[in-house]
């Protein structure tokens, strides 16, 4: 039972687009959720987060958006670049044990210039 | 801030041999975390630590594997008789209170 899901595999946009990069959770205890970024052969690196009491958190040209009722979050990437392409992870936490996460299986942005 | 250092980087055994990945996490953090990931999967959970305290292991973690941060500083983890299955990316991560996770670049694990 995969409790965080992201089901596109993949995902390619035109240098200057917007991305979209989505996340379906199950667990209704998750309270916080995380993007982090993954270049080859590098481990995983945190991206931006957001809480559960609220429904957007902007950080430059990334956006993560959490819709509750619908379990569902999304990352808006915007303007793409090309150095943005890597796999993205969704991941979520519940308040029971701060800092250990679930993650989803990714999805690889390719940005082509 | 040094980062999170983890060594092997690649790690090539036979099977049932016995294998030792270190990780030395960020020097302010507290809890450390080892997860696994295999091709096309996301990092799964293994065990963390709170300082030298093993509080959680997953039960993906067989008898076969045993970790340990004996003084609430490097970890190790340790896997014995290593099967095919085995084989996959192990990353530790470092943390304290709430904040995200900093992960090392991993210890790539290939058992023949």
């Amino acid at each position: 039972d995969q409790q965080v899901k992201q089901n596109s595999p993949s995902l390619s946009v035109q240098e200057g687009r917007i991305s979209i990069l989505n996340c379906d959770y199950t667990n209704s205890m998750f309270d916080y959720f995380l993007w982090y970024k993954k270049y080859p052969a590098e481990g995983p690196t945190f991206l931006i987060s957001i809480s559960s009491i609220k429904d957007k958190n902007e950080d430059g040209r990334f956006t993560v958006f959490l819709n509750k009722s619908a379990k569902h979050l999304s990352l808006h990437i915007v303007p793409s670049q090309p150095g943005d392409s890597a796999v993205y992870f969704c991941a979520a936490r519940d308040n029971t044990n701060a800092g250990k996460s679930t993650f989803g299986d990714g999805t690889t942005l390719t940005v082509k210039p | 801030d040094t980062g999170v250092s983890q060594d092997p980087r690649h790690k090539i055994t036979k099977r049932g041999q016995n294998v030792t990945f270190r990780c030395d996490p960020i020097s302010e953090h507290n809890r450390l975390y080892w997860y696994r990931q295999t091709l096309g999967q996301g990092p799964e959970f293994l065990t963390y630590f709170q300082n030298e305290a093993q509080l959680e292991k997953s039960r993906l973690l067989s008898d076969r594997f045993s970790a340990e941060r004996p003084k609430g500083s490097f970890s190790t983890l340790e896997i014995q008789r290593t099967e095919q299955g085995d084989s996959a990316m192990y990353l530790c991560a470092s943390g304290s209170g709430s904040s995200p996770l900093h992960f090392g670049n991993g210890t790539r694990l290939t058992v023949t």
